[in-house]
């Protein structure tokens, strides 16, 4: 069993939905837990970390952390084309562990 | 926000030459630096951890003589493919732990700045 464990997708949606993209984990002893943005052909970037359970929000984006079920979201509001990326799930205990990235299509 | 540099971009390369690829950060002091690399639609997977000024530490299953990784000051660490196979070729992508932000609350994760990735290609 892997780790960290995401849907790889694809997944398309209309521009303005909202869209959730979600990571299971094993290891209790994961402590932080990121959200990062991949375009094609680049380097991830770090859109949103959170420590402890619950919700943190940042303008269109939303993260939310459930400890007791081992299981984390990203939420996107009014989705844009612009959106369209992978969007990686990592953790970290003493090193960063990657789920395999949801690859998002948020079309016109 | 903190920019870290990897050169070359992309690289094609004949079996069995070796090929070195830089990772900076241009604007922070990095004393550790990490080595990704990622298969077409995989995750990324740590390769190793660089040190300045010491050696790299190497996860499971990565040929520490095969990748060389040097960190000889706080702002460059390098990374050598050495007698590259077509099997090796993949993304590699370097990332960097702002030494000065690792011990603040909003930096305790030791945020990671990534570089834009080089490509190899071996043929």
């Amino acid at each position: 069993q892997k780790e960290v464990e995401q849907d790889p997708g694809p997944l398309s949606v209309p521009e303005g939905a909202i869209v959730s993209l979600n990571c299971t984990y094993s290891n209790s002893a994961f402590q932080y837990f990121m959200w990062y943005r991949q375009y094609s052909r680049k380097g991830p970037e770090l859109l949103m970390y959170t420590y402890s359970s619950g919700n943190k929000e940042d303008g269109r984006f939303t993260a939310q952390v459930d400890k007791s079920s081992k299981y984390i979201s990203l939420f996107i509001r009014d989705s844009q084309p612009s959106d369209s990326a992978t969007y990686l799930c990592a953790m970290k205990t003493d090193k960063l562990i990657f789920g395999t990235g949801t690859r998002l299509q948020v079309f016109p | 926000g903190a920019v870290v540099s990897q050169h070359p971009s992309w690289v094609i390369c004949k079996s069995g030459t070796s090929v070195k690829i830089e990772c900076r950060s241009l604007d922070f002091q990095a004393t550790t630096m990490f080595w990704y690399r990622q298969f077409p639609k995989q995750s990324l997977m740590l390769m190793a951890t660089s040190n300045e000024g010491s050696k790299a530490t190497y996860e499971q299953g990565v040929e520490k003589d095969k990748f060389l990784i040097n960190h000889a000051s706080l702002t460059l660490s390098t990374l050598t493919v050495t007698s590259a196979h077509p099997e090796d070729s993949s993304f590699y992508i370097c990332s960097a732990r702002d030494s000065w932000s690792s011990g603040r609350a909003s930096g305790n994760t030791g945020e990671l700045f990534f570089g834009e990735g080089s490509r190899l290609t071996v043929l």
